[in-house]
């Protein structure tokens, strides 16, 4: 069965550096997300894209964070100077407009920690 | 605006006894509904979802979920719990119709003892 995939599983980073997630999202979906779990909160909505470009995207996505798909296969989240509140888990997803686009499918997460 | 509650942020069951996990939800649309699991150190698995069609909707590994408006309720059961539904779980609402956000609910603890 298809699924998202996401690199790298885990990042230690030092505050101030920039950071890069990379999804691989399923092959014939074409909206994708990116959330964020920080430890004991809410899971909580950072951005869409669609049609290389962002759909929308939330309060917490500020000049700091991007989006890219690169290629026909990944897309990223570059985070350019990380603070410590960006420590959290960062969850990809994407889904099938054939289908409705209603049901995302998320990857297993990045966990990054900003020291 | 959408919002998720989730009445239990934790749960406690014998297995092989029932499971209800507790779910409100606040929507000025007409929304969709998920539920989610999470288990310990893995990604977001979609357990089952509702988008207007019936509203008793059936999902993976036993699990089911009625839609009642009236009540603006999506509740979560399962007839018997088995050791490997001890979890997180997410209820989660969106606006129905393509490629909409997701509101989490803060997620419920299930735990199943022997």
């Amino acid at each position: 069965e298809p699924e998202v995939t996401q690199t790298p599983s885990h990042q230690v980073t030092q505050m101030g550096q920039e950071v890069i997630l990379r999804c691989v999202p399923i092959s014939n979906h074409l909206y994708f997300y990116w959330y964020r779990q920080i430890l004991g909160q809410k899971v909580e909505f950072l951005v869409s894209f669609y049609n290389n470009e962002i759909s929308e995207k939330s309060e917490i996505f500020d000049d700091q964070f991007s989006v890219e798909r690169p290629d026909g296969s990944n897309f990223t989240l570059k985070i350019r100077s990380t603070k410590l509140e960006d420590s959290a888990m960062y969850f990809c997803a994407s889904s099938d407009p054939t289908l409705g686009g209603e049901t995302q499918y998320f990857g297993p997460g990045t966990r990054l920690l900003v020291l | 605006a959408q919002s998720v509650t989730q009445l239990d942020s934790h749960v406690s069951v014998s297995e092989g006894t029932p499971v209800l996990l507790r779910c409100n939800y606040s929507s000025s649309y007409s929304p969709s509904l998920f539920w989610y699991v999470q288990h310990p150190n893995k990604g977001l698995q979609l357990l089952l979802k509702y988008t207007s069609a019936a509203t008793l909707v059936k999902g993976i590994n036993g699990f089911e979920a009625e839609f009642k408006k009236s009540e603006t309720s999506f509740h979560l059961t399962k007839p018997s719990a088995h050791m490997s539904d001890a979890a997180e779980y997410f209820c989660v609402v969106s606006e129905t119709g393509g490629y909409n956000k997701l509101i989490f609910g803060a997620g419920t603890r299930l735990a199943v003892h022997p």
